[in-house]
Formats: C-alpha cells, structure tokens, sequence
C-alpha cells in the first residue's frame, strides 16, 4: 500500500511566519494530491488539489507544489485562523485514497 | 449551497454491523464527475479514507477494509449509505461524508473531497 509521511508531524511557529509543510509518498503518485486544514472538533476543509491548484475562496498566502513523491504546502504569512492541522491525501485512482498522518501548527 | 449530513447509531456493540447514511443536497450524484466517499478519523488521531462512489456507480475501498464495506447509492434519496460488518472497538471514531468532484486541470482529470459534512461520532462498546 502506498503511505504518505508528513513532516513534521508538530509545527511551532509565530503569526506572520512563513512556514513550510512536506509530504513524502512512498511512490510516485505524478500530481494526484490534496491538502486539507482541520480545525478542532470541525470537518476537514479543502485547501488545495492537484498539487498546486488553490481551492476556491482559499487565500493566496496558501500555495502547494510538488510532483512524483515530494509535496510541500507553503503558508506565506500565518495569520491567527491557520493554527491547525493539515492533511496531505493521495488521489491517483489506481491506488487507495491514503491520508498522511497530519502536521499539527501550534502558536510558539 | 451545498450541504452533506452524516446519520446513524451512536452505539454499536462489538460483532454488530453499522450502517451509516449520508444526505446530500446541492448537488446529484446523476451528475457526471461527481461522487460520495466516507473517511473516519480515531479520537486524537489522523484521517482514515474508507470507501467511494461515484455517479456512474464505480466503487471503491481501502483495501485493509474492503471485506467490512459496503458503499451504495439512492441518486431518487440523495443519499449514499455505508455498512460496515463486524465492528470492533478501535473502529470508534467520527465517521465523515464528503463529496468527491472531479475537475480538470490543464488536461489532466483530479479527484479532491470538496465539501464534507459534519461527521458523526460512533462507539463501539459492548
């Protein structure tokens, strides 16, 4: 099965910040990959697709890039309402649809 | 607007069969380059994808769960429903619906979970 390793998995850091979230999958999976922020006790929400493609109404301090097995989600200038966790996704149709184990971004 | 709600149990004993229902409105699951999947996420722990499907009724399922799952539709219902057999207590999670759409980015087809619902907590104790 194919597995996708975030790092780092704890993430301190300060409001305007800019900081960088990696995504490592265990085979090339071209450009088939998503990012999901998750607040507490809320449902994931969408940030970007297919790598690097912003989700609608997502801000542009939110960029991705990345192809093959290396992924990063780049927040430019934290602002307060991004203290949370992110999730890397998978979605190559010919393989399962696997989540990293998340990054979790803490205020310093 | 496009809204999804998770329903079912709260409870479930250990060997017992879950069923979870998932209504959507916003959208059609008739529609072509749509879908609905289901992903759980553990107390404390990460995001599990559990199974998919989508308009034209392909399915799919995580292939450590595939012998537990059942993903079907009713597109007259709005509603996606996942049974899953013989649950334990690590399978004590909140269980989440969300839509699947499939867009086109410079020629290439991506798949990405869009809009999620709510979730729904299930435990599982005897």
């Amino acid at each position: 099965d194919i597995q996708l390793t975030q790092s780092p998995s704890f993430l301190s850091a300060s409001v305007g910040d800019r900081v960088t979230i990696t995504c490592r999958a265990s085979q090339g999976i071209s450009s088939y990959l998503a990012w999901y922020q998750q607040k507490p006790g809320k449902a994931p929400k969408l940030l970007i697709y297919a790598a690097s493609t912003l989700q609608s109404g997502v801000p542009s301090r939110f960029s991705g890039s990345g192809s093959g097995t290396e992924f990063t989600l780049t927040i430019s200038s934290l602002q307060p309402e991004d203290f949370a966790t992110y999730y890397c996704q998978q979605l190559n149709s010919y393989l399962p649809y696997t989540f990293g184990q998340g990054t979790k971004l803490e205020i310093k | 607007q496009i809204t999804l709600k998770e329903s079912g149990p709260t409870l479930v004993k250990p060997t017992q069969t879950l069923t979870l229902t998932c209504t959507f409105s916003g959208f059609s699951l008739s529609t072509s380059g749509v879908g609905v999947g289901w992903i759980r996420q553990p107390p404390g722990k990460a995001l599990e994808w559990l199974a998919l499907i989508y308009w034209n009724d392909d399915k799919r399922y995580s292939p450590s769960l595939k012998s537990r799952l059942t993903i079907t539709k009713d597109t007259s219902k709005n509603q996606v429903v996942l049974t899953m057999t013989n649950m334990d207590p690590v399978d004590t999670a909140t269980y989440y619906c969300a839509r699947i759409r499939i867009t086109m980015v410079q020629g290439v087809y991506f798949d990405a979970f869009d809009i999620w619902g709510q979730g729904t907590m299930v435990t599982v104790s005897s």
